[in-house]
């Protein structure tokens, strides 16, 4: 079956510590998303990459990294400097040459304590 | 500066009881406009995109349209398991577009 992971489902960490968040997809999709969603607040962009080897900062990129090595994965690296990780962070995927919809993995609950 | 708004922020509804969802939005030129469907504790499933004004999709109990002002999420006959967070977005056609713009969703409750 083709589709987007995520993982794990449920992360947890303490403060001060830098985490790292799985997305792979098998879809051959080109381009590459990661979103973080809070409650109250739409979804926002933290970065997102075209191509391999190639990312650009979101909206909200600040205390977040991300690498594009392969096609298929994209890792979020949630670090020590973002002042407020407790988020859902989805993954999402698109094929360039096709339509211009996103489709989106499972999610990560990250819980920083 | 492009917008989204989604109303209402809530909804419950009979089952069987037929309504319409709207987001309205505010952009420098449509490239095209996403509706998704968000269970709680999942990642938003896509179900359609709209490119242009008179535009309508279905699936199932489900059809959007769109105008230059506004799309609706109409939901004929609604059953329980249509429950979820109704999501929409624009792509906007000016600067980074890229990127999507989001609303902060529909929540629809549906009674069996």
């Amino acid at each position: 079956d083709g589709g987007i992971t995520q993982s794990p489902k449920y992360l947890f960490r303490k403060e001060g510590q830098n985490v790292t968040l799985s997305c792979e997809q098998n879809l051959n999709h080109d381009a590459m998303y990661w979103y973080r969603q809070d409650p109250g607040q739409g979804l926002r962009l933290i970065y997102y990459s075209q191509i391999v080897n190639d990312f650009q900062k979101g909206d909200i990129a600040e205390g977040y990294s991300v690498s594009r090595e392969k096609k298929e994965s994209f890792p979020l690296t949630v670090t020590s400097a973002q002042k407020n990780p407790t988020a859902f962070y989805l993954c999402a995927s698109r094929d360039w040459a096709g339509g211009t919809e996103q489709y989106f993995g499972p999610g990560t609950r990250l819980t920083v304590t | 500066e492009d917008q989204v708004t989604q109303s209402p922020e809530a909804l419950r509804l009979q089952e069987g009881e037929s309504s319409s969802l709207n987001c309205s939005y505010t952009v420098s030129g449509l490239r095209g406009l996403f509706w998704y469907r968000q269970d709680p504790g999942k990642g938003p499933e896509f179900l359609f995109t709209l490119y242009s004004a008179g535009e309508e999709k279905e699936k199932e109990r489900l059809k959007a349209t769109l105008t230059k002002k506004e799309s609706f999420l109409h939901i004929t006959a609604p059953k329980p398991e249509d429950s979820a967070t109704y999501l929409c977005a624009v792509q906007a056609e000016a600067g980074n577009n890229r990127k999507l713009i989001w609303g902060l969703g529909t929540s629809l409750a549906v009674n069996p």
